[in-house]
């Protein structure tokens, strides 16, 4: 059974950088072909991708956003991660990770975090 | 970049019609389209991949087709759970991901 589960600050100040976390199970990010994706959404808007995070460590950023975006993993401990750097009032959403499935899309969702960014 | 264009922005249906929205791409994505359904306060569950599979379990009254910039996304027989927003993603311009706006869809 595949699961994902998000977590993060809930609350940070603008510039500040925010962390995330991705912790899933029923499936390695060391297995061939497996990956991890990012996605958010501000309340009441729709979906916006972020990044991916490929088994052989192949990295892919949104390009509006590359400069601030890190992704990672821990093959070992089941987990991924998304580093936004100098946050401001517009990253306020709520934050997803997905498994990305064997053709590209995102068959498994974690229940998503929300994070806000307040001064 | 890739841009998804969703049609309608907002549906309101009647139990038993069917149901009919669309997406079109800025550029040729060939059948790299998925849809998903997000109800309200929970996560986007994957429905149709590679624009017209549908995935496990999903009930055979939602379709999807197209290819190319095109694609539609139809459910023959709306229920009472159906209510939701669809959204399209495309992941042709690998890797480069991109949803379209949405599609809300309302009982009437």
């Amino acid at each position: 059974q595949v699961t994902l589960k998000e977590s993060g600050p809930g609350i940070l100040q603008p510039s500040q950088t925010l962390s995330l976390t991705c912790t899933f199970s029923g499936f390695s990010l060391s297995t061939y072909g497996m990956g991890v994706g990012w996605i958010r959404q501000p309340s009441g808007k729709g979906l916006e991708w972020l990044a991916n995070i490929w088994w052989d460590d192949d990295k892919y950023y949104n390009p509006s956003l590359k400069n601030r975006l890190t992704i990672s993993k821990d093959t070992s401990n089941n987990q991924a991660f998304l580093k936004i750097t100098n946050v401001d009032t517009a990253d306020t959403a709520t934050y997803y990770c997905a498994r990305i499935g064997e053709l590209g899309d995102f068959d498994y969702w974690g229940q998503g975090v929300m994070v806000t960014v307040s001064s | 970049d890739i841009v998804m264009t969703q049609s309608p922005t907002s549906m309101s249906i009647s139990v038993g019609d069917r149901v009919t929205m669309n997406c079109k791409a800025s550029q040729n994505v060939g059948s790299n389209v998925d849809w998903y359904q997000q109800k309200t306060g929970q996560s986007p569950k994957l429905l149709i991949y590679k624009a017209s599979n549908r995935y496990t379990g999903v009930p055979d009254r939602f379709t999807g087709s197209g290819s190319g910039t095109d694609f539609t996304f139809t459910i023959s027989n709306m229920q009472a759970e159906d209510p939701a927003i669809y959204y399209c993603l495309q992941h042709k311009s690998y890797p480069m991901y991109t949803f379209g706006a949405g599609t809300k869809l309302e009982l009437k």
